[in-house]
């Protein structure tokens, strides 16, 4: 059973197009996250959810948009897409916000081209 | 603020201990974090030190001094598999922050 999962694994798309990426927790959590991770392999939070309520928004552009349905999930989207957003967007979640280590999903390899 | 400082490369030999280094700065702090990450794999959670001292797992153990903002984490019998990047983290006031992390080699 995978504890986070996220999909797709890959994604290639154009400039300018908006794109969607999933996740899902299995493991009871209250917290989930959305991390990016550039070419230089530096992991930045960029939002969390604690319980449905988005607790962390850190300075990204605003067509990047969380959106939690329920704890379990946590999706992004990202609108107008741009070069600059080639990363590798890491989900992630723990048992609370604070004092609890992470488990990440595989993360989601994005090529804007 | 929040700053975390790690070295950037270290290089070691199988069997040996190697630790790794973590200062920090951070407002409101809750916890100092170590995780793994192989390269092209997501990180993997290793400790959590949120008191002074010395915490134990196996091969790995990881040090926190909160007064002097410094942690580092120990690993012992070093195995090929080891080499991977190493991430410091802290939690504080509304703030998860990593620092750059440490790539490990180990050399047979």
């Amino acid at each position: 059973d995978t504890a986070v999962s996220q999909t797709p694994k890959y994604l290639v798309t154009q400039m300018g197009n908006d794109k969607s990426i999933k996740c899902e927790q299995n493991l009871g959590h209250d917290t989930m996250y959305w991390y990016k991770q550039d070419s230089k392999k530096f992991l930045k939070i960029m939002f969390s959810y604690n319980n449905k309520e988005l607790i962390i928004n850190e300075t990204v552009p605003n067509r990047f948009s969380p959106k939690s349905p329920d704890k379990a999930h946590l999706n992004l989207h990202i609108n107008s897409l741009e070069l600059g957003d080639s990363a590798v967007y890491f989900c992630a979640s723990s048992q609370d916000w604070q004092y609890a280590g992470q488990y990440f999903g595989p993360g989601t390899r994005l090529t804007v081209t | 603020g929040q700053n975390i400082d790690q070295p950037t490369e270290m290089t070691a030999t199988e069997g040996a201990i190697v630790q790794i280094n973590c200062t920090y700065q951070t407002s409101g702090f809750n916890g100092l974090f170590w995780y793994q990450q192989h390269a092209g794999e997501a990180p993997t959670f290793l400790s959590y030190n949120v008191l002074d001292g010395l915490e134990e797992k196996g091969r790995f153990s990881s040090f926190l001094s909160r007064s002097k903002g410094y942690s580092y984490l120990l690993l012992k019998e070093l195995q090929m598999k080891d080499s991977a990047s190493y991430l410091c983290a802290t939690s504080g006031t509304y703030k998860y922050i990593f620092g750059t992390g440490t790539r490990l080699k180990v050399l047979a």
